[in-house]
């Protein structure tokens, strides 16, 4: 099992121009989330998806979309990248059936310029 | 709102030692309570897992409390190595049940 995957691992952007992060676990796990981790921040969650077919925002939602497009894959868009969106993203995915322990991707590490 | 703390960025200590770490949560009662760790440019691991019924569980040479009076749980490592230095994240189930709510995290390091 390849566990949570994320592309890409690196990316930057120039202010304004958009993008989609992708992430796959193949742990047929129900629940996805998205974070972001910032220095001081600690982790927030942007959006999530309880169960296929269901989106949530988060703590932290604006300027973010995001898709489930099965229950392998949850993508994250940004329309409109800003500077302020500089950030490393977090894809994480919960054990179906437990306490809520979540397993989390490799993360992108995304700049806005 | 919830509102969880790790009361120290950095802590650091010699090989050997116990380390303690700190996390302090309010305005909640959570159900159970996790811990994960984050080495450099890598995603958090899932450690351990205490139940709000539970005061202490082990795993190895981690072992955890969980004091729901004073609303904190004690994360300690016990003969602590070089190799356990990285940071150590608290996170607690938000009062929907429907996310985690992370500690902004203790970096720990461990001199030989």
């Amino acid at each position: 099992n390849a566990g949570v995957t994320q592309t890409p691992k690196f990316q930057v952007l120039k202010t304004g121009q958009s993008m989609t992060l992708q992430c796959a676990q193949d742990m047929n796990h129900n629940s996805m989330y998205w974070y972001r981790q910032d220095p001081g921040m600690g982790l927030r969650l942007i959006y999530y998806s309880a169960s296929e077919g269901t989106t949530d925002k988060g703590e932290v939602p604006n300027g973010y979309n995001v898709s489930r497009l099965n229950k392998r894959e949850f993508s994250l868009r940004l329309e409109s990248a800003a500077p302020s969106q500089t950030s490393v993203y977090f894809c994480a995915s919960i054990r179906t059936g437990g306490y809520n322990e979540q397993f989390f991707g490799p993360g992108t590490r995304l700049t806005v310029l | 709102s919830q509102k969880i703390e790790q009361n120290s960025e950095a802590l650091n200590i010699q090989e050997g030692k116990t380390a303690t770490l700190t996390c302090n949560y309010t305005n909640y009662s959570p159900a159970y309570l996790q811990w994960y760790r984050q080495d450099p440019g890598r995603g958090p691991v899932f450690l351990l897992l205490i139940r709000e019924n539970e005061k202490e569980k082990r795993k190895e040479r981690l072992k955890v409390t969980f004091d729901t009076t004073l609303k904190q749980s004690l994360f300690h490592i016990t003969a602590s190595q070089p190799a356990d230095s990285a940071t150590y994240l608290c996170a607690l189930t938000s009062q929907a049940g429907t996310a985690l709510i992370f500690g902004k995290g203790t970096t720990l390091s461990v001199s030989s």
